[in-house]
């Protein structure tokens, strides 16, 4: 079946602008999570939905990242007034449930955000 | 709060050897998960295997095998009959109940023909 799905793959903004990320996880699984990876680092924590709620979101570095999944299933990642510093990947996965209960994260391939 | 450490940022390993890749963890958590993703260059992660606090036994997928240590905290990934296409990053995670998921730096391994 398919696999997770990241759009765009790669996105180039100016400093300041707004920028939206989407993520389509894979059917049927109900925990979602989005991190950030910079060159040379693990992947970051952002955040974690389980079904349309967000479980936890203390990953998220300042007010001007925001995420949503209203339908329980497609995620978007929003960043406002975008900054160099925002410049990395940004990786979604899904599980069928949550990783503690030994489910294995599915990655998407990635966002690419530069920001100039 | 759950820490990894990964302290091999570089590995060589000959093509037919073995390998480990070390991972330490630290977690309050009672209960928890231990896992490794693999990272080729084209930058997909993929999951290699999983390793629950309670299980008794090593978990093992084919050639990895996770060499699990409760009393150290350790948590080494063994690579069996190293391949050229296992060069990649390679990425130890843990996990608390339902909580999220941590990573650690990441080790680079290349294997040479």
């Amino acid at each position: 079946g398919a696999g997770v799905s990241q759009t765009p793959s790669n996105k180039v903004t100016e400093k300041g602008k707004y920028v939206e990320l989407r993520c389509d996880p894979i059917s049927g699984h109900t925990a979602l999570y989005w991190y950030r990876q910079s060159l040379g680092q693990g992947p970051e924590f952002l955040i974690y939905f389980q079904g349309t709620g967000a479980a936890d979101d203390s990953g998220l570095p300042n007010d001007r990242f925001f995420a949503v999944r209203p339908e329980g299933s497609v995620s978007t990642l929003k960043i406002q007034r975008t900054e160099r510093g925002d410049s990395a990947v940004y990786l979604c996965a899904s599980s069928l449930t949550s990783q503690g209960a030994g489910s294995p994260l599915h990655f998407g391939n990635g966002t690419r955000l530069t920001v100039t | 709060a759950q820490k990894i450490t990964q302290t091999q940022p570089g590995m060589f390993v000959q093509e037919k050897e073995a390998v480990t890749l070390d991972c330490t963890y630290d977690t309050s958590d009672p209960s928890y998960g231990l896992f490794w993703y693999k990272q080729p260059s084209s930058g997909e992660m993929i999951f290699l295997i999983y390793q629950g606090s309670y299980d008794q036994q090593n978990a093992t997928e084919g050639r990895y095998s996770l060499n699990f240590q409760k009393a150290r905290k350790s948590a080494n990934l063994v690579i069996s009959a190293s391949q050229l296409g296992d060069s990649a990053m390679y990425f130890c995670a843990t996990s608390g109940g339902y909580q999220k998921v941590t990573f650690g730096i990441g080790t680079k391994l290349q294997v040479i023909p």
